[in-house]
């Protein structure tokens, strides 16, 4: 199994400003996802976290806003940009090896814009 | 499009037995799982079920199969306050570009009465 810590675990900002949420795996894991779950929702998926090279965004979500990093098979970053009320959201990062394979998720990063 | 679909609420007394149903759309799905979040809280993994098993059980936990259906379902035994959460269904995805995320249902709450 895959424990996974996401840093910070909640904030709140200021409307217009940037938040990175760190996400840390204690192993090598193939895949890096990021969700978002929006108040009293369900989790939608953002993006792949490609390691070495640019994420996967799904349909809806662009880098611009949503910058993400993977620099190793441990570690990625979630940037939510020029934050506005409506990003205030549980953002989640999971992880696997692959598909067909058992996912694991982080405790989230509750995020209040103001 | 791919859909999971669950009931959004349920009800039970403290020591009856609780059941969570879930329908799902993508028959190529390898994995199914259940997770549980309290309130504020992460996902936390219940239970997970492989496509070609029918039945998982573990402690108080049931987990059913019917592949023909495209049902799954949960069943606690001898629920308690404790369990009182929102449980979400998630199946991942196995086809085209897909790398193994999930797609969640919108949850069931569920409560427990002493």
């Amino acid at each position: 199994s895959a424990v996974i810590s996401q840093k910070p675990s909640r904030d709140i900002c200021q409307r217009g400003t940037s938040l990175t949420i760190q996400c840390q795996v204690d192993s090598q894991v193939t895949m890096m996802f990021w969700y978002r779950q929006q108040p009293g929702q369900s989790l939608t998926l953002i993006a792949t976290a490609n390691q070495g090279s640019e994420a996967t965004y799904e349909s809806g979500f662009v880098i611009d806003k949503f910058p993400i990093s993977r620099p190793n098979l441990t570690f990625s970053t979630l940037t939510v940009s020029n934050m506005s009320p409506e990003d205030s959201s549980i953002y989640l990062c999971s992880a696997n090896n692959g598909v067909g394979t058992e996912a694991f998720f982080g405790q989230g990063t509750r995020l209040t814009v103001v | 499009g791919e859909d999971v679909e669950q009931s959004l609420f349920l009800s039970v007394r403290e020591g009856d037995s609780s059941v969570i149903n879930c329908t799902y759309t993508d028959s190529s799905s390898t994995y199914l799982y259940w997770y549980k979040q309290e309130p504020g809280a992460g996902l936390q993994l219940l239970t997970y079920i492989f496509s070609n098993m029918d039945m998982k059980q573990d402690q108080r936990l049931t987990v059913l199969l019917n592949k023909k259906d495209k049902h799954l379902s949960l069943r606690i035994a001898d629920t308690q306050t404790g369990d009182s959460a929102i449980y979400f269904c998630a199946e991942s995805m196995n086809y085209g570009g897909s790398q193994g995320n999930l797609i969640f249902g919108k949850g069931t709450k569920l409560s427990v009465k002493p």
